[in-house]
């Protein structure tokens, strides 16, 4: 069975300081990657997709993909207290198929 | 990227009736998703409509509960019938963009509580 998996956190960090949230997937098959952030009570809101090896910046936002280590991971800089959210990781595996982790709660302290 | 609404956006409702979930698109796509998720969990995709097709659902989803129809490349509906308090939850609707990634987008969401 196709797995993403995120840790669920929370991760806390002070304001300023750099987030790093990770994520592992099962298929090696998988084409794209997407990282979602959710505001309670709020939809998912996709910020960030990377779709090959190495390094994609938006912003304060960094996106990393490993393939060989089946591994993606979502840095963010200067985390703010607006940062403060749940992240979601996902995965398209083909086929129309969209697999989403559990998501890591983050907490930036003021 | 696609811009989706959703109606309505909560609802209260008794248990044994029926509530059905409107999701409009901006924009002509192939493939709708309904998502349920449950107050601190994950999504949980309920079905994937194709328009012209029968939906696709997951397991432990069936039609009879969670009938769905997609009359247009803009437009569906998702029917959660014979309510049970188990049913409380956020319904998603969600859309592929016509990029070549397949990126989703989320709807703002019907949040439904059954009594």
């Amino acid at each position: 069975q196709k797995e993403v998996e995120q840790n669920s956190g929370p991760l806390s960090v002070p304001e300023g300081a750099i987030a790093s949230l990770n994520c592992t997937y099962s298929d090696r098959g998988s084409q794209s990657f997407f990282w979602y952030r959710q505001y309670s009570g709020k939809s998912p809101e996709l910020i960030m997709f990377i779709y090959s090896n190495g390094d994609k910046e938006d912003g304060r936002f960094t996106a990393q993909l490993n393939k060989a280590s089946q591994y993606v991971s979502l840095l963010i800089r200067d985390s703010q207290p607006s940062d403060s959210a749940t992240y979601l990781c996902a995965v398209y595996t083909g086929g129309f198929k969209t697999i989403f982790g559990a998501g890591t709660r983050l907490f930036v302290k003021a | 990227s696609a811009v989706i609404s959703q109606k309505p956006s909560r609802d209260i409702c008794q248990r044994g009736t029926s509530l059905t979930i409107q999701c409009q698109v901006d924009s002509q796509v192939t493939m709708m998703f309904w998502y349920r998720q449950q107050p601190g969990q994950s999504l949980t995709l309920i079905a994937t409509a194709n328009q012209g097709s029968e939906a696709t659902y997951e397991s432990g989803f069936v039609i009879d509960k969670f009938p769905i129809s997609r009359p247009n490349l803009t437009f569906s509906t998702l029917t959660v019938s014979n309510m049970s308090p188990e049913d409380s939850s956020i319904y998603l609707c969600s859309v592929h963009d016509r990029g070549p990634y397949y990126e989703q987008y989320f709807g703002p969401g019907t949040r439904l509580t059954v009594t």
